[in-house]
């Protein structure tokens, strides 16, 4: 039973425009969600993350929404760059209990045209 | 610098040969993870360590085998009895809470030859 789910395994957006990677949880328990990049035959590298006591974290080009109630987040990056072209991993886990295992989801492969 | 290094980053491997891959983190994380990763696929949980002395199989565990006599080290073997052993490995270690997330090392290529 997947717990977190990326249903869209990839995305093609126009440099310039706005990119959305979506998320969705199935384990009510979990408080904490961070997002992953990863290049081909790299290590994944933290993005973003956000607590449940917030709707919205924002860090430049990036900002993450959660929608509790849903049980979705979404991941913004506006404007899109070409650099920016990777696998996006989302990835959920319960902060307020001792332990530190995170869920990710099957990752989203977005592709930014030049 | 603090961090995650796995060693080496391309390996091959004849059919029926154990090899084992190196994961060394100087971060004092308590937690150890490894990862494998195919070809369009996400990222499957193997086996994972909370503390030294201690692990846990995760969800392909069969055909792997562990050890965490230290607590910066962390190494996977692959054995014979993996019966599709070609993949990319990632290594990852994380501190107690999972708001501080997991730190992954570059990953090794293992090739069956």
């Amino acid at each position: 039973d997947q717990q977190v789910k990326q249903n869209s395994p990839s995305l093609s957006v126009q440099e310039g425009r706005i990119s959305i990677l979506n998320c969705d949880y199935t384990n009510s328990m979990f408080d904490y969600f961070l997002w992953y990049k990863k290049y081909p035959a790299e290590g994944p590298t933290f993005l973003i993350s956000i607590s449940s006591i917030k709707d919205k974290n924002e860090d430049g080009r990036f900002t993450v929404f959660l929608n509790k109630s849903a049980k979705h987040l979404s991941l913004h990056i506006v404007p899109s760059q070409p650099g920016d072209s990777a696998v996006y991993f989302c990835a959920a886990g319960e902060n307020n209990n001792a332990g530190n295992m995170l869920t990710f989801g099957g990752g989203t492969r977005l592709m930014v045209k030049p | 610098d603090g961090g995650i290094t796995q060693s080496p980053k391309y390996l091959f491997r004849k059919e029926g040969q154990n090899v084992t891959l190196s994961c060394e983190q100087n971060l004092n994380h308590d937690a150890m993870y490894w990862y494998r990763q195919d070809p369009g696929q996400g990222l499957r949980l193997i086996y994972y360590s909370q503390i030294v002395n201690d692990f846990q199989k995760g969800d392909i565990a069969e055909g792997y085998s562990v050890s965490r006599e230290k607590k910066e080290s962390f190494p996977l073997t692959v054995t014979s009895a993996q019966k599709n052993p070609t993949a990319f490995y990632l290594c990852a270690s994380s501190m107690d809470r999972v708001r501080y997330g997991y730190t992954f090392g570059s990953g090794t290529r293992l090739t069956v030859v």
